[in-house]
């Protein structure tokens, strides 16, 4: 089964605007990542923010994590064409002792040149 | 090596076939993870290992699912009389330790059965 759900499912913006996906999520968690796709291969780490920090930064990338609203965002600032992909967010379950992460379906980024 | 590889990278079968999917974790990273991605889903997690042994298998979908790590290192995801439905792309991680550390992952291997 799938605990975190992206939003929205897809995302279509021009080059140089930003991008903002949405995961929700359903249980406690220890940390939370976000993943990139691209073409339903493997997956790149992003960023993983754990359950006590609220907002973490890496290069044009910036997390936020809020446990009380069980919901974390990532921005994708100055969008480039190669930042077309999927993104995931991926849950550590600490009943499931975190080591098994439980994915959304994923948001699909289109940046169009 | 540098990342986490996988082989085949594609693999076609017949129904009713055995297969075996390989994993090659990251140097020095003693925890490794199998993933199942159907077309438009995120990754489902299926098996993971701690050293040699499967500390939790509970999302193997059925008996005809086995996956081995004999020497710590390189895992094996075994699928005895392959279905229409195990078609996906299967996804091996490794982290440096279970639970904390950021998983990293192979290319996959698509998997099609006939």
């Amino acid at each position: 089964s799938q605990q975190g759900e992206e939003d929205p499912q897809a995302l279509s913006i021009q080059e140089g605007e930003n991008a903002t996906m949405n995961c929700s999520y359903k249980t406690s968690i220890n940390n939370l990542q976000w993943y990139r796709q691209n073409s339903g291969r493997g997956l790149v780490h992003l960023i993983l923010i754990r359950s006590n920090e609220r907002e973490k930064h890496s290069g044009r990338l910036r997390v936020t994590l809020d446990t009380s609203k069980k919901s974390s965002s990532l921005l994708i600032t100055a969008s480039r064409a190669a930042d077309t992909a999927s993104y995931f967010c991926a849950t550590g379950d600490p009943g499931a002792g975190s080591y098994q992460l439980t994915f959304g379906k994923g948001t699909k980024l289109s940046v169009i040149p | 090596g540098a990342g986490v590889s996988q082989t085949p990278s594609n693999k076609v079968t017949e129904k009713g076939k055995y297969v075996e999917l390989r994993c090659d974790p990251i140097s020095g990273h003693t925890a490794l993870y199998w993933y199942r991605q159907s077309l438009g889903q995120g990754p489902e997690f299926l098996i993971y290992f701690q050293g040699t042994g499967a500390a939790d298998d509970s999302g193997l979908p059925n008996d005809r699912f086995f996956a081995v790590r004999p020497e710590g290192s390189v895992s094996t995801l075994k699928i005895q009389r392959t279905e229409r439905g195990d078609s996906a792309v299967y996804l091996c991680a490794s982290s440096r330790l279970a639970g904390r550390d950021e998983q990293f992952f192979g290319p996959g291997t698509r998997l099609t059965v006939l």
